[in-house]
């Protein structure tokens, strides 16, 4: 089974701070993806990886970036964080094989809290 | 952009019906459809590609209407555990974009 798996399910940081999520898959994906979920809003895309050291923005790049140095991880880096980021954030990969977008498979997600 | 799901939520009783509706304003290549139950991760259910052919499993089926731009989810005859937070998701340039999500509540 494809397992993807989050640093912490639970996360509570101050304004200002700054934050690491990390994500990690054991499928040897090529495809990685960072979603957070609101609620009436869905899932909505804020980075993705193709490759290692690749990356693209994805709907809501704004106060978010990302790093990929390995194949298998894939941080979430919040640079000055902001209570309007306090959200659930959900890690996915997939694999890329050609054709149709392939299946994603998702991590368990972290909660997080900005005071 | 986002594809448009309804309704928003269902309450069902075990052995009901239900369609679940998302509809997007560009092409659509493929919709696949996402489940998620209460403090879990989403679950891939199925995909549906462009020229009608459908893949996934169990009794739960979809549909696809390119033309109209529209798939629907069906859920017939619930069960208990069909409840969760479907989601769609559509192809954009190898990327998903997903629906707000119908929330399915089903009572015994």
């Amino acid at each position: 089974d494809v397992k993807v798996t989050q640093s912490s399910r639970y996360l509570v940081k101050r304004t200002g701070e700054k934050v690491f999520l990390e994500c990690v898959q054991d499928m040897d994906h090529e495809n990685m993806f960072w979603y957070r979920q609101d609620p009436g809003l869905g899932l909505r895309l804020i980075y993705f990886s193709y490759d290692v050291k690749m990356k693209e923005k994805g709907d809501i790049p704004e106060g978010y970036s990302v790093s990929r140095e390995k194949k298998e991880r894939f941080s979430l880096i919040l640079e000055s964080a902001s209570t309007n980021q306090t959200s659930m954030y959900l890690c996915a990969s997939s694999p890329s094989t050609g054709g149709d977008t392939d299946t994603q498979y998702f991590g368990p997600g972290t909660r997080l809290t900005v005071l | 952009q986002q594809p448009v799901q309804s309704p928003q939520a269902v309450i069902l009783r075990e052995g009901e019906d239900a369609v679940i509706n998302c509809s997007s304003s560009k092409a659509l290549y493929s919709v696949h459809w996402y489940r998620q139950k209460h403090g879990e991760a989403p679950v891939f259910l199925m995909i549906l590609l462009k020229g009608g052919e459908q893949k996934g499993h169990d009794k739960i089926s979809a549909s696809f209407n390119e033309k109209k731009q529209q798939s629907s989810l069906y859920l017939t005859a619930s069960q208990l555990s069909y409840s969760g937070t479907y989601f769609c998701g559509t192809e954009r340039d190898y990327k998903l974009s997903f629906g707000a999500g119908t929330t399915v509540t089903v009572r015994a």
